[in-house]
Order: C-alpha cells, then sequence, then structure tokens
C-alpha cells in the first residue's frame, strides 16, 4: 500500500494557470522530496525539504515554487508551465537526515499535462 | 554531482534464468545505493538497498553486490518470474538518501515465457 498520497492523481492546465501539487505522509518522516519523471526517464531530482527547510534546490525554474506547512506536508505550486513542463512529478519521504542510509519511499505520482 | 551508468538497457531472458543489472557511479563520497522496479504507470518501489558498508545482501530471489573500490554495483535476481517483468533503477546517494537520489537511466527487463 502507497503511505505516501498524492493528489491530485491527474492535472491538466493551461500555460497561464495556477495550480498545486499535494503530497501528505503520516510515517514521522522528517524529509521529503519532489522528483520529476518524464516518460522512458528516470525521475530526476527538483527538491528537498529536511525539517521542514527547503535544503536542496536542483536548478529548477522559479515556475515550480515548494512549500512544505508542517512535517506532514508538501506542496508544489505551479505557475505559468510550459508544455515541456508535462511529466509525472513523484513526492518521496524518508526518515531523515540525521536517521542516515533510510530507503525514500515513494507516492503514485500526478500526470501533469499543460495545454 | 554524481553521475549513475546503468547497463543494458534492455534486458531478455527466459523465464527461471537468472537476470544481471550494472551500475556505476562516479562520487567516491555516495554511500547508499537502492535499487527501484517500476511497472507501467505505478509508482517506483525498492525492491532492496545497500550500504557502503556492506559488500552483498540478499533478499530471497533477489541479491545486490557493491564494490566501493570500482564504484560498481549491480542487481542479480534469481529464478525470474513473469511478474519480474518492469523497469528497474539503480541509484546513490551521499547521505545515505537523504540528500536525494541520483538514478540510472534505467533498465527494462522482459521475461520471456
Amino acid at each position: 500500500d502507497t503511505e505516501v498520497t498524492q493528489t491530485p492523481k491527474h492535472l491538466v492546465m493551461g500555460m497561464t494557470n495556477k495550480k498545486s501539487l499535494k503530497c501528505e505522509q503520516h510515517m514521522g518522516h522528517r524529509a521529503m522530496y519532489w522528483y520529476k519523471q518524464k516518460a522512458k526517464k528516470p525521475p530526476e531530482l527538483m527538491f528537498v525539504y529536511s525539517y521542514e527547510k527547503l535544503s536542496i534546490n536542483e536548478s529548477v525554474p522559479s515556475r515550480f515554487s515548494p512549500e512544505c506547512p508542517n512535517s506532514s506536508l508538501l506542496n508544489l505550486h505551479l505557475h505559468a508551465l510550459q508544455p515541456e513542463d508535462s511529466a509525472l512529478y513523484l513526492c518521496a519521504s524518508s526518515l531523515g537526515p540525521l536517521n542516515s542510509n533510510q530507503p525514500q519511499h515513494f507516492g503514485d505520482g500526478t500526470r501533469l499535462s499543460i495545454l | 554531482g554524481e553521475n549513475v551508468e546503468q547497463h543494458p538497457s534492455t534486458l531478455s531472458v527466459q523465464e527461471g534464468d537468472s537476470a544481471v543489472i550494472k551500475c556505476t557511479y562516479s562520487d567516491s563520497a555516495s554511500n547508499y545505493f537502492p535499487w527501484y522496479k517500476q511497472e507501467l504507470g505505478k509508482r517506483p518501489q525498492l525492491i532492496i538497498d545497500i550500504r557502503s558498508n556492506v559488500g552483498e545482501k540478499k533478499d530471497q530471489r533477489i541479491a545486490v553486490t557493491l564494490n566501493k573500490t570500482a564504484k560498481h554495483f549491480s542487481l542479480h535476481i534469481t529464478e525470474t518470474q513473469p511478474e519480474d517483468s518492469a523497469v528497474y533503477f539503480c541509484a546513490a546517494s551521499r547521505w545515505g538518501g537523504a540528500d536525494g537520489l541520483t538514478f540510472g537511466k534505467g533498465t527494462h527487463l522482459i521475461i520471456q515465457p
């Protein structure tokens, strides 16, 4: 069973729209991640949050804005996206940096299509 | 940054035979190496992982080996079954996964009946 829950499962939006992706986990994990996965490609890291603070931004364009309101919730705010941003957006979580060598658990992802 | 190379990109084996997928990494500071299985339209699912202080780990039909000197790690699947058909990704991380994972390009494993 998926312990990381992502909503919505599918999202279609225009280039001028603003939308948000949501990720939730209740495993007590203190590290949360956003990855982008294009078809037939591996996941690519976008952002890492540790203890609700942004610790890594992999040079992601500002049209993607992450937010971590609390230890269980991670959002990705989207604005003025481009067609090439169409992809599967995966959220993951792990125990956190004070617990090294702990696996990341992935959600089912949000499949995003930009018209 | 870390670079992970994975081979082969496609692997076709007869049901019941063994499959081996190989990865190399570039960053000597990497210390955590998970393997994920991803079926079409599904999330990546962790199948096994290995830490840098261990040379080999087994879990039933699946095993992973790590050679830190050569910066090389491999996934071994024995007695393959049709449900093993999927894309397999290796990955590497410097802080046990806490800094995010760098993935290889993936191997499409096809189990022929």
